[in-house]
């Protein structure tokens, strides 16, 4: 099956650097990936849609400029969260839809910010 | 938009038996997709089962399937001959069939008592 691949796993930060989370799809291209935040034992929600080749659009009450998207291949999308701040701390997981409609997910970046 | 709605916060269950987890959804789409994933306490997203709104019969997958109430806009997980790996958090997610972006609903922690 579809796979998608998500790095680092885990990350711990210094308050005020920024860190840099990679989602890729291995066998095949993803014009479109989707960024999730999740709160320990809670929903994932939705951040903001990455757009091969265009900006990213980005959910309600999501600040831009903190969490940067980037999908600069078919095969690539990043966030990058900048000036980091412990209330950033959390779990971090990128999916992208394939052809058949199911949407495959990356195995998440857990984000400590100390 | 949809809205995905799970009530219950934990489930128990005892090994072998089989566990009905609730879910139900509220969308105006005439198409959408309807999936459960498992997410085990590394946070990795499994994809479980996917019912089509326009799928004449309910999805089943193994020791899965889904009780698709159209009329009720119901869609229950079904898990039979429960096994101790199946202790997780289930997610019940909805999403346009076309796009692959999901709403997910709160979770439901599942516990298998040997």
């Amino acid at each position: 099956g579809a796979v998608v691949s998500q790095h680092p796993s885990r990350v711990i930060c210094k308050s005020g650097t920024s860190v840099k989370i990679e989602c890729r799809s291995l066998d095949f291209q993803a014009t479109t990936m989707f960024w999730y935040r999740q709160f320990p034992k809670k929903s994932l929600m939705l951040m903001a849609t990455s757009n091969e080749g265009s900006k990213a659009t980005y959910e309600q009450g999501v600040e831009k400029d903190k969490f940067l998207i980037n999908h600069a291949s078919l095969t690539l999308s990043t966030l990058t969260v900048t000036s980091a701040h412990p209330e950033d701390s959390s779990f971090y997981i990128c999916s992208a839809p394939t052809a058949n409609t199911e949407a495959f997910f990356g195995q998440g970046t857990r984000l400590t910010v100390v | 938009a949809q809205k995905i709605t799970q009530t219950q916060p934990g489930m128990f269950v005892q090994e072998k038996e089989a566990v009905t987890l609730d879910c139900t959804y509220d969308t105006s789409d005439p198409s959408y997709g309807l999936f459960w994933y498992k997410q085990p306490s590394s946070g990795e997203m499994i994809f479980l089962i996917y019912q089509g709104s326009y799928d004449q019969q309910n999805a089943t997958e193994g020791r899965y399937s889904l009780n698709f109430q159209k009329a009720r806009k119901s869609a229950n997980l079904v898990i039979s001959a429960s096994q101790l790996g199946d202790s997780a958090m289930y997610f019940c997610a909805g999403g346009d069939t076309s796009y692959g972006k999901l709403t997910f609903g709160q979770g439901t922690i599942l516990t298998v008592h040997p």
